[in-house]
């Protein structure tokens, strides 16, 4: 049973907008969420993580969003590069170790 | 190297086979995990070494895999009489203890099962 869920497979944005990827998630006991990013042929890299008693974290130009009464978290890029292009894991963390992913959210980025 | 190392990257064997998966994990780092990523799937957890002892094995999806890391740095994932629905890319990652912050990822070992 998938607890966390991406519902937009894929997003298409312009150079320079914001780019808004979503996930939501069922388990209440999940108490820290991060995001990866991966790049073909490359392992998933970390790029921002979030506490359960927070309702936002920014670094840069990333800022995930936390609505826990929703279970639902964001994570907005503002201004979208080129570079951004890539696929975005939604992830929560149980256990003080294991992490649940989503499927992923392929982010690209139109000059 | 200063990252995860996976070997190999890539392993096509026939259905029924038996494959080894090779991580090395950063050096230091006490905590070791293995992913499987199925195509168009997130990472599943497989199987979490905190040293030399499986924590958690309750990501095995059954008795074929098996994982050891008996050293508690190089850890080697077994699976045994493979089938075609073993087919994804595995992942290791490591971390410095539990996990605290995130994990670091291997560039992970794409097994096809023909």
């Amino acid at each position: 049973d998938q607890q966390v869920k991406q519902n937009s497979p894929s997003l298409s944005v312009q150079e320079g907008r914001i780019s808004i990827l979503n996930c939501d998630y069922t388990n209440s006991m999940f108490d820290y969420f991060l995001w990866y990013k991966k790049y073909p042929a490359e392992g998933p890299t970390f790029l921002i993580s979030i506490s359960s008693i927070k309702d936002k974290n920014e670094d840069g130009r990333f800022t995930v969003f936390l609505n826990k009464s929703a279970k639902h978290l964001s994570l907005h890029i503002v201004p979208s590069q080129p570079g951004d292009s890539a696929v975005y894991f939604c992830a929560a963390k149980e256990d003080d170790y294991k992490l649940s992913f989503g499927a992923g959210t392929t982010v690209t980025v139109r000059a | 190297g200063a990252g995860v190392s996976q070997t190999p990257s890539n392993k096509v064997t026939e259905k029924g086979k038996y494959v080894e998966l090779r991580c090395d994990p950063i050096s230091g780092h006490t905590a070791l995990y293995w992913y499987r990523q199925s195509l168009g799937q997130g990472p599943e957890f497989l199987i979490y070494f905190q040293g030399t002892g499986a924590a958690d094995d309750s990501g095995l999806p059954n008795d074929r895999f098996f994982a050891v890391r008996p050293e508690g740095s190089v850890s080697t994932l077994k699976i045994q009489r493979t089938e075609r629905g073993d087919s994804a890319v595995y992942l290791c990652a490591s971390s410095p203890g539990g996990l605290t912050g995130e994990l670091f990822f291997g560039e992970g070992s794409r097994l096809t099962v023909l």
